[in-house]
């Protein structure tokens, strides 16, 4: 069974720039997890789907940061612009009647 | 605030004796609780949960234990191997599908 696909693994941009992250989650999984990590942290909850529904959202720094899973399977996450601070790595996790799975990650650097 | 702490940032222990990680929560209403263990350039990686109506759940090596009244849990990894060498992560939820609060994580290595 394919984990959850995260893309790209790596990305480095210039603040003030956008950027976009890709999730595909595993088959069949309801609920969608994005986190992010700094660095010496533990993964904090950025948004969680069931399904297409956005369910909580509100650690989510709506400003500068979206997110849509349409049709309730893949889903984006997105920074526009984005700045020093947001340089962590970024995880997508989905879960069916169990526990979460993560993907791999995206590290984003803003320089 | 930190709902989910884990005080250790390391651990070094010998290869075959035991290793035990610690985590204490301060959130009553978690009933869920899962230790995950990353490798560096992975995501994390589901090793065992527990829920709140149980005080213990052995997989293997790897065994959990949940003390409720003193708002702790710890892993069991006996016997320990190079292989467990890793970031292990504490972490809660509220039910099934909630979100999951995340300790800070502790560096064990298992020495040969």
């Amino acid at each position: 069974e394919a984990g959850v696909v995260q893309s790209p693994r790596y990305k480095i941009i210039e603040k003030k720039q956008p950027v976009a992250f890709w999730c595909n989650p595993i088959s069949g999984h309801n609920t969608l997890y994005w986190y992010r990590q700094n660095l010496g942290q533990g993964p904090e909850l950025l948004i969680r789907y069931e399904n297409e529904e956005a369910v909580d959202d509100s650690q989510l720094p709506k400003d500068r940061f979206s997110a849509e899973r349409l049709k309730g399977v893949d889903s984006t996450l997105k920074i526009q612009p984005a700045e020093l601070g947001d340089s962590a790595v970024y995880l997508c996790a989905s879960k069916g009647n169990t526990e979460a799975f993560f993907g791999q990650g995206t590290r984003l650097t803003v320089v | 605030d930190q709902q989910v702490k884990q005080n250790s940032p390391s651990l070094s222990v010998q290869e075959g004796r035991i290793s035990i990680l610690n985590c204490d929560y301060t959130n009553s209403m978690f009933d869920y609780f899962l230790w995950y263990k990353k490798y560096p350039a992975e995501g994390p990686t589901f090793l065992i949960s527990i829920s709140s109506i149980k005080d213990k759940n052995e997989d293997g090596r790897f065994t959990v234990f949940l003390n409720k009244s003193a708002k702790h849990l710890s892993l069991h990894i006996v016997p320990s191997q190079p292989g467990d060498s890793a970031v292990y992560f504490c972490a809660a939820g509220k039910s099934s599908g909630d979100k999951l609060t995340f300790g800070t994580g502790t560096r064990l290595a298992v020495r040969p």
